[in-house]
């Protein structure tokens, strides 16, 4: 089965310091989403992108979060300053449709870990 | 706005036992649920989806998962359960506006043990 993949898969950084994680979303796949887990806690969402721009995004995604679709394969995150409470696994996923009975695929996430 | 609850924080059953994992839902119109299951330092891995027609729906490792309209729960089961189900399982609905985010429960620890 196709995969979703994400690099780094730990990141651990200073607070204030910007980071920039990595994901690969299935080649076919049009739609686009971040989601984060801090330990313990359920998955939320972050943010959606499709179309080359964000077509949903969470009162977390605040000014400090961007994403971009630099080329025709990779899709970031970025956080222009971390704060403590940015540590989290940080979930890539794509779909091949944005509505109905597609599943969304999930890459194995990046930890995040902010010092 | 669309929503699911996990009631229990953790489910303990014994190998060879059934196993529950239970879900409620709240939607506005028909929902599009899913199951997906964590195991440790992975990510979600999808299990089995709900959209229309049967209310039964199988899915993968011998799960399923029983749509109920009139009690909005879609409980994931298993007939007997192994020592490698033990993982964290969350329910999902997906939004319909477009981008079509998941909004997860909150998740449920499954333990099975020998």
């Amino acid at each position: 089965e196709p995969e979703v993949t994400q690099t780094p898969s730990h990141q651990v950084t200073q607070m204030g310091q910007e980071v920039i994680l990595r994901c690969v979303p299935i080649s076919n796949h049009l739609y686009f989403y971040w989601y984060r887990q801090i330990l313990g806690q359920k998955v939320e969402f972050l943010v959606s992108f499709y179309n080359n721009e964000i077509s949903e995004k969470s009162e977390i995604f605040d000014d400090q979060f961007s994403v971009e679709r630099p080329d025709g394969s990779n899709f970031t995150l970025k956080i222009r300053s971390t704060k403590l409470e940015d540590s989290a696994m940080y979930f890539c996923a794509s779909s091949e449709a944005g509505t109905g009975n597609e599943k969304l695929f999930f890459g194995s996430g990046t930890q995040l870990s902010v010092l | 706005a669309q929503s699911v609850a996990q009631p229990e924080d953790q489910v303990n059953v014994a190998e060879g036992n059934p196993l529950t994992v239970k879900c409620t839902y709240s939607v506005s119109g028909n929902p599009y649920l899913f199951w997906y299951v964590q195991y440790p330092n992975r990510g979600l891995q999808f299990l089995l989806k709900y959209i229309t027609g049967d209310n039964l729906v199988k899915g993968s490792y011998g799960f399923e998962a029983e749509f109920n309209k009139s009690q909005t729960s879609f409980h994931l089961k298993k007939p007997s359960a192994l020592v490698s189900d033990s993982a964290l399982y969350f329910c999902a609905v997906r939004d319909y506006n477009q981008g079509g985010k998941l909004i997860f429960g909150q998740g449920t620890e499954l333990s099975v043990k020998p």
